[in-house]
């Protein structure tokens, strides 16, 4: 998948609980994103961040934080204030050609 | 806006070839893409194509871009059970600092 790492694969939480996935890449680029996707559907933007210390709110980013302190590194913290957070989770980083590289994902369960 | 629509189910026999088609609409595409995806596992990029070329050819995989009529397909040849999987078509706007717009996703099934 490219050198980007998401952990854990699988995550489970109580309601009302914020949790955060963790998103890394070795691949030096400067931009990364996260997504949703839920069973069947295509891919939402939840948060990008184009360069350290600088992030853009995506299609749903409604109960939903993120932070990019490091270029390496770009975590997201999904808050008890997400009405519906079970899902699939997707990161990714732009190469030179606005193409993007994505994890392997991390599936949450909120029950 | 921008949009980008494919068909949500495509079903082929193994050996025969898969085409699975995107559109999209806006004409200021820079690069548009085929991102291959197994179940429970992230996006895999398969290919992209510049918007002034009209075919790329890799191994089993030919992309068409027709720009006129913003229409962008994936063939893949000699179709194998491993090619079972989700597909999705993404474009590039002009300007390369804004995400990708993605289709919505084509699932192949291929039948041995």
């Amino acid at each position: 998948d490219g050198g980007i790492t998401q952990s854990p694969k699988y995550l489970f939480r109580k309601e009302g609980q914020n949790v955060t996935l963790s998103c890394e890449q070795n691949l030096n680029h400067d931009a990364m994103y996260w997504y949703r996707q839920d069973p069947g559907q295509g891919l939402r933007l939840i948060y990008y961040s184009q360069i350290v210390n600088d992030f853009q709110k995506g299609d749903i980013a409604e109960g939903y934080s993120v932070s990019r302190e490091k270029k390496e590194s770009f975590p997201l913290t999904v808050t008890s204030a997400q009405k519906n957070p079970t899902a699939f989770y997707l990161c990714a980083a732009r190469g030179t050609e606005n193409e993007q590289y994505f994890g392997p994902g991390t599936r949450l369960t909120v029950t | 806006g921008e949009d980008v629509e494919q068909s949500l189910f495509l079903s082929v026999r193994e050996g025969d070839s898969s085409v699975i088609n995107c559109t999209y609409t806006d004409s200021s595409s820079t690069y548009l893409y085929w991102y291959k995806q197994e179940p429970g596992a992230g996006l895999q990029l398969l290919t992209y194509i510049f918007s002034n070329m009209d075919m790329k050819q890799d191994q089993r995989l030919t992309v068409l871009l027709n720009k006129k009529d913003k229409h962008l397909s994936l063939r893949i040849a000699d179709t194998q059970t491993g090619d079972s999987a989700i597909y999705f078509c993404a474009e590039s706007i002009s300007g390369g600092n804004t995400p990708l717009v993605f289709g919505k996703g084509t699932r192949l099934s291929v039948i041995a």
